[in-house]
């Protein structure tokens, strides 16, 4: 069965640092691939998605994401980070069942920005 | 903002209830989803509508159910509420129904359902 692995429950950086969030997927098929943020109170934003091509994928707000199929990861950076980026983060791979498409997400990853 | 609507934002309820949430979704997409996000489960597929008829379950229990109207705005009826049954709940839209699996999926700023 298709699953999502988000290896980080929480990640702390200081506020210009890099930031790499972690996702590995399982799917047994080519992987339809989305990265989504959810601010506090909010509902989920799509930062970006992949889905065939090049494997360097660029999405809003200065994040980018690439997918390694030999290592069945989608890693999530950001060259320096703003204390906006504060939120949590899912990686979610989409599968196809009963001929319609629904994403699994992985548990999130929590990310805080110190000052 | 993503283009699709919930409401109410939050509801509170007793155990044994019936409650229904309502999702608009962008203009022009013609599937939604919904989805619930609790602490100990995470995000997981509900059900998806296409067109007014359904077209995917996922871990839906069979005291809820769902529907899609002429207009394209649905209901999630969640009943004989239990104190499990508390947690957020998305709606989310897109233009197809995802058959080649590239479609993407939009989501509303949930509706956060609190059972007593």
């Amino acid at each position: 069965a298709q699953s999502v692995t988000q290896p980080d429950i929480h990640i702390t950086v200081s506020e210009g640092a890099s930031l790499e969030l972690r996702c590995n997927y399982s799917y047994g098929a080519t992987p339809y691939l989305f990265w989504y943020v959810q601010s506090p109170g909010q509902g989920l934003q799509l930062l970006l998605k992949y889905f065939s091509g090049d494997t360097l994928v660029q999405g809003i707000k200065g994040f980018e994401a690439e997918f390694k199929r030999s290592q069945s990861s989608f890693n999530l950076r950001k060259p320096s980070v703003h204390w906006s980026d504060a939120a949590e983060y899912f990686c979610a791979v989409g599968s196809i069942i009963q001929g319609a498409q629904k994403l699994v997400f992985g548990q999130g990853t929590r990310l805080t920005i110190n000052p | 903002d993503s283009g699709v609507t919930q409401t109410p934002k939050h509801l509170i309820t007793a155990t044994g209830q019936r409650v229904t949430l309502r999702c608009s979704p962008r203009s022009g997409d013609l599937s939604v989803y919904w989805y619930q996000q609790s602490l100990d489960q995470g995000l997981q597929f509900l059900i998806q509508y296409y067109n007014g008829e359904e077209r995917a379950k996922g871990n839906i229990l069979e005291r809820f159910s769902a529907q899609q109207f002429p207009d394209l705005h649905s209901e999630l009826n969640l009943s004989s509420l239990e104190l499990g049954d508390s947690a957020l709940y998305f709606c989310a839209s897109s233009v197809d129904f995802g058959r080649a699996g590239t479609d993407t999926q939009y989501f509303g700023p949930g509706t956060r359902l609190t059972v007593l």
